[in-house]
């Protein structure tokens, strides 16, 4: 699976769109790119994924460059329960085989 | 629906003792099954991952095995517990059809 770097850490101001970036250049085509986030002392929980198109869900929205080669991820009104670790992964989907994160960024949504 | 469950949530244990960490999986057959641990301040660490009965990957060499004795159990093990072997432990499953995994609420363990 590709690589991917991710800033440590950010800041956000609470109801501001929070953007956090995620660069991965050695992406293939049929990897995809998958947003999940921990919130202190829990479980990682998904967020959203895509291959191509920008997506958009109840949580967020995940917008990937037209040479995939890096993506963002938003959350369009951010509040302090959004204060976790968020992690972005590539991978190719449905394949049976391990799960691998990163050190993902620290988000700290300020009041 | 699908759930997870994993227990038990907090553990203290002398170093030395053996180790028993089990989940289990409703609501889907014949899913992917993982663990992780995350040390204090640490990312997540792959340490095993199953993709069938007996089917055990070891990603890291240490201080624990793996073993899934039913299609949707998953039991993590020591036999003697080292004071690194503390941090939380997370179980995670991902089934076929499905392209993101589900995690438990995760074990914390500490090595006295």
């Amino acid at each position: 699976d590709a690589k991917t770097t991710q800033p440590p850490s950010m800041d956000c101001a609470e109801g501001r769109a929070a953007n956090l970036p995620c660069n991965h250049s050695t992406i293939s085509g049929n990897e995809y790119v998958y947003w999940y986030r921990q919130i202190h002392s829990q479980g990682p929980q998904y967020i959203i994924h895509g291959l191509k198109n920008n997506e958009t869900n109840e949580m967020a929205s995940l917008i990937i460059t037209e040479d995939r080669k890096s993506s963002t991820l938003i959350l369009p009104h951010a509040t302090l329960r959004d204060t976790a670790v968020y992690y972005c992964i590539v991978r190719v989907a449905n394949r049976d085989d391990k799960i691998i994160f990163g050190k993902g960024t620290r988000l700290h949504i300020l009041p | 629906s699908q759930t997870i469950h994993q227990w038990p949530a907090t553990l203290v244990q002398p170093v030395g003792s053996p180790l028993s960490l089990e989940c289990t999986v409703e609501g889907t057959s014949n899913p992917n099954l993982y663990w992780y641990r995350q040390a204090a301040g640490r990312g997540l660490q792959l340490l095993f991952y199953s993709v069938g009965i007996g089917q055990i990957s070891s990603e890291v060499p240490q201080n624990l095995s793996a073993s899934r004795p039913q299609d949707r159990q998953f039991i993590l093990s020591s036999k003697k517990l080292l004071l690194s072997d503390s941090g939380f432990y997370l179980c995670a499953w991902k089934g076929r059809l499905n392209t993101e995994a589900f995690f438990g609420q995760g074990t914390r363990l500490t090595v006295v």
